[in-house]
């Protein structure tokens, strides 16, 4: 009965090659969410979508991009990674901004 | 701009004593929420309690309760009965009800001594 289910749990890429993460939801909530989350820091928010109204964080890196298709998918595109582009990349969900349900998480290693 | 503050990078409890872990925070929105998570080494972030601005009461889950104090802009975190599997990272985190984002503290990493 997994809420929130992000595939894969580790991803290995190469320096430049483009990567996509991707992010399930069961639980039918509007808005989805993609942090990234580096060594002893606090989740930084990369971006949201608000139903299909899409919020990027002023400080996001072009790199970056988003599709969220339909309700309970949303996707994390990252165009070159580059070395400091190793986190963890969570995705969560809410309904309407409260309580924020987060997946398991997404470990990306960039070679 | 809204602000959390931690000023506990690390805390250490014995087994079965309780432990607060601190939070303040800073906004100018009169309607707002206060989230706490737990995030062990495995990564994943769990949720583990919530308080809204206009609630009368602090909230409760089980051996967590929030010591909320809104005149103060505190919204301490307090763990009873403290267990090993208590041991990981502790954030707060404010929601602005009138935006869609989470403004996360830098944690604080709590361990559990048996």
């Amino acid at each position: 009965d997994a809420m929130v289910i992000q595939n894969p749990r580790y991803q290995v890429t190469q320096f430049g090659k483009p990567v996509t993460l991707s992010c399930s939801q069961t639980l039918n909530h509007n808005v989805m969410y993609w942090y990234q989350q580096k060594s002893s820091q606090a989740p930084k928010l990369l971006f949201h979508y608000y139903d299909k109204d899409f919020n990027n964080e002023a400080d996001t890196p072009d790199n970056f991009q988003s599709r969220r298709p339909n309700t309970s998918f949303c996707f994390l595109d990252i165009r070159s990674p580059g070395l400091g582009d190793a986190a963890m990349y969570l995705c969560a969900t809410s309904r309407d901004s409260y309580e924020q349900y987060f997946g398991p998480g997404t470990r990306l290693t960039v070679t | 701009a809204q602000k959390i503050t931690q000023t506990q990078p690390g805390m250490f409890v014995q087994e079965k004593e309780a432990v607060t872990l601190d939070c303040t925070y800073d906004t100018s929105d009169p309607s707002y929420g206060l989230f706490w998570y737990k995030q062990p080494s495995s990564g994943e972030m769990i949720f583990l309690i919530y308080q809204g601005s206009y609630d009368q009461q602090n909230a409760t889950e089980g051996r967590y309760s929030l010591n909320f104090q809104k005149a103060r802009k505190s919204a301490n975190l307090v763990i009873s009965a403290s267990q090993l599997g208590d041991s990981a990272m502790y954030f707060c985190a404010l929601v602005k009800t009138s935006y869609d984002k989470v403004i996360f503290g830098p944690g604080t990493s709590l361990s559990v001594i048996p």
